[in-house]
């Protein structure tokens, strides 16, 4: 199995400001032939079922706001928030699908107001 | 725009079975994979496994391969899930959610969720 691990646990940030989230695999999740990363991120707020922002680790789902960006290749992929919102109170999780069907997540990232 | 209802709540004794339901509507059905997510009490998201409903294939995680059985109604376009010998570490949040296609690759819809609560 691919394990996902996230950085930090959880962190705190001022409205507007840019909040920063790292997920990394235990191995690539970049397929060769096709040169794309295998790897998506996800928003769940409490009491609601997650919902897909991001994936092939940078391509933004359709109504997902743009100071919503993912970066990374290889092992190690970020998520951006550049504008942090009160709406985006949230736990974010990364997930592969290298190897699929053996789908991973990592462990999640909460991200407060500070 | 498709939408993935699932079943109601339920409680249950260990030791016993329960099964949920997920039904598609909006979109085809059996174009895609539908996966199922669970969420233990303050946990993370874990996959379970999951149905190609056109092909009628099924792919469980190791960890589920004997506790989980997953099907599939393409007629009324509702997958089901059945987890068996029910213990209180299954009490959890259980999530349908279709993949982007028929590969298990990411998951762009999902249900509301429901909350399987295992009491004696």
């Amino acid at each position: 199995d691919i394990v996902m691990t996230q950085s930090p646990d959880s962190l705190a940030v001022s409205l507007g400001e840019r909040a920063t989230i790292n997920c990394k695999s235990s191995q690539s999740v970049l397929y060769s032939s096709n040169n794309k990363n295998y790897l998506a991120w996800y928003q769940q707020k409490p009491g609601q079922p997650p919902k897909l922002l991001i994936y092939w680790a940078s391509t933004r789902e359709s109504g997902v706001p743009d100071r919503f960006s993912g970066s990374g290749s290889g092992t190690d992929f970020t998520l951006t928030i550049s504008s942090l919102q009160a709406e985006d109170v949230a736990v974010y999780y990364c997930q592969q699908y290298y190897i699929t069907p053996l789908i991973t997540f990592g462990p999640g990232t909460k991200v407060n107001i500070k | 725009q498709v939408q993935l209802v699932q079943s109601g709540p339920e409680v249950k004794k260990p030791g016993s079975s329960v099964k949920v339901s997920c039904k598609a509507s909006g979109d085809t059905f059996s174009s895609y994979a539908i996966s199922w997510v669970r969420q233990a009490p303050g946990q993370g998201l874990e996959w379970m496994g999951g149905i190609i409903p056109v092909f009628d294939t099924t792919r469980y995680a190791p960890k589920f391969q004997d506790k989980v059985t997953i099907t599939a109604d393409e007629s009324t376009g509702t997958a089901y899930m059945e987890v068996s010998s029910l213990t209180f570490e299954d009490t959890a949040v259980y999530y349908c959610a279709r993949q982007s296609s028929y590969h298990y690759f990411y998951m762009d819809v999902w249900g509301k969720g429901t909350t399987v609560t295992v009491s004696s």
